[in-house]
Formats: C-alpha cells, sequence, structure tokens
C-alpha cells in the first residue's frame, strides 16, 4: 500500500505556481522522497527526488521538511502541459510503490 | 540516449490464451521493474529483476512471470489471461542502485484481454 498522503485534486491557474503537497510521516533515515508525473495513457515521468535538502531542477524545486515528515514539489511557472496525475512516494531499498496521486488541472 | 522500449504497444487476447511483453531497458541501466495499471487499483508493482535476478517480487498470482536477459532486457509472461488482466503495463528501468536513483518508464503496452 501507499504510504504517503495527497490531495486527491488541485487546480492551478497557467503562468502562477503550482504547490503540490505530500506527507510521508512514516519515511526512513536513508529512504529518498520521489515525485513523478503521468499525463493521459503515457508512462509515469520523473521529475525529481531528495533526501533531506532541498532539490532544483530544471523541471521543478522540491522541499523537504526539517522532519522530513512531508514535502512540497513546487512548479513554478504551471503550464497547460503540466496538467497531469503528480505522485509522491518515498524508496530507499524497496521498489517505488505508487499511491493515487494528486490530480493537477493547470487552467487557462 | 534511448529511452525505455515496450513492444509491442497495443495488443488484444481471448481469455485463456497467454501473452508476452517486451522491456528494453536504457542502455546501462541494469534494473527493470514491471507495474500493472488499471483505473481501479492504479499503478502496480508486479517484479523487478536485476542482473538477471527477481530481485522483488509484488502481490500477484503466479500467472504472472518475468525473467531478464544478460543484455538486461525483460521480458514479463501473463498466463491463462483473464478479463481483469486488461491494464496498461509499465515497465521502468534504473541503474539499480538501492535509494538514490530514479526510474524511467515506457510508454507501456495496452492489454485488452476479450
Amino acid at each position: 500500500d501507499a504510504k504517503t498522503t495527497q490531495p486527491t485534486s488541485m487546480d492551478c491557474a497557467e503562468g502562477r505556481a503550482a504547490n503540490l503537497p505530500c506527507n510521508h510521516s512514516t519515511i526512513s533515515g536513508n529512504e529518498y522522497v520521489y515525485w513523478y508525473r503521468q499525463i493521459h495513457s503515457q508512462g509515469p515521468q520523473y521529475i525529481i527526488h531528495g533526501l533531506k535538502n532541498n532539490e532544483t531542477n530544471e523541471m521543478a524545486s522540491l522541499i523537504i521538511t526539517e522532519d522530513r515528515k512531508s514535502s512540497t514539489l513546487i512548479l513554478p511557472h504551471a503550464t497547460l502541459r503540466d496538467t497531469a496525475v503528480y505522485y509522491c512516494l518515498y524508496s530507499g531499498n524497496t521498489p517505488l510503490v505508487f499511491g493515487k496521486g494528486t490530480r493537477l488541472s493547470v487552467i487557462a | 540516449k534511448a529511452g525505455v522500449t515496450q513492444t509491442p504497444r497495443y495488443l488484444i487476447k481471448t481469455r485463456g490464451q497467454q501473452v508476452t511483453l517486451s522491456c528494453s531497458p536504457i542502455s546501462g541501466h541494469r534494473s527493470v521493474s514491471w507495474y500493472q495499471q488499471t483505473p481501479g487499483q492504479g499503478l502496480q508493482f508486479l517484479f523487478e529483476y536485476f542482473s538477471e535476478t527477481q530481485r522483488n517480487k509484488g502481490n500477484f498470482p503466479g500467472r504472472f512471470s518475468g525473467r531478464q536477459f544478460s543484455n538486461s532486457r525483460s521480458e514479463m509472461n501473463v498466463s491463462t489471461l483473464e478479463l481483469g488482466d486488461s491494464a496498461l503495463y509499465l515497465c521502468a528501468s534504473s541503474l539499480g542502485n538501492r535509494g538514490n536513483t530514479e526510474a524511467f518508464f515506457g510508454q507501456g503496452t495496452r492489454l485488452t484481454v476479450v
């Protein structure tokens, strides 16, 4: 079973920042937080991952709280193409386990 | 470099038949994982292969099996197909290092059992 908690759905205006929260209160010290997204009928796409420091890449930023029990994925300037289901998960020695994710709708 | 390639993209089979799906990972990746995605159950882990050995297995019946070849390509097989096996089957490849490694998914094989 998925071990993370995410909102079922969120809306975001095009051009604004999308902030997607995730709770992972049972994460262990050596487990990384991962974010993937899935656009309809395609395979999931890797976005970003981190251990305890905040991370940024060309797609997004990942903010992990100091206690590591939650994180936020930030898409700085959402576009219509960012409409997708976003999955937050964590993994150390185990395969990736996906939950239901957050369905993000970017609205023009 | 080339991404993860899954073949075929679409497949229609009859109940009771068997099916073999193929996955070619990214060059240099040694781990291949398989997932089943259905509208009701979401993405569910089937199994993972690393260096030709099954490293992890999900909670699926024995009708679902897989293997990995020396070039890291992987196949999964489903025997005695049931209507409920209709799904998108996804494979993901990674370097295989535990924890700090991202997985890259293929486009999937959409299997329809009639």
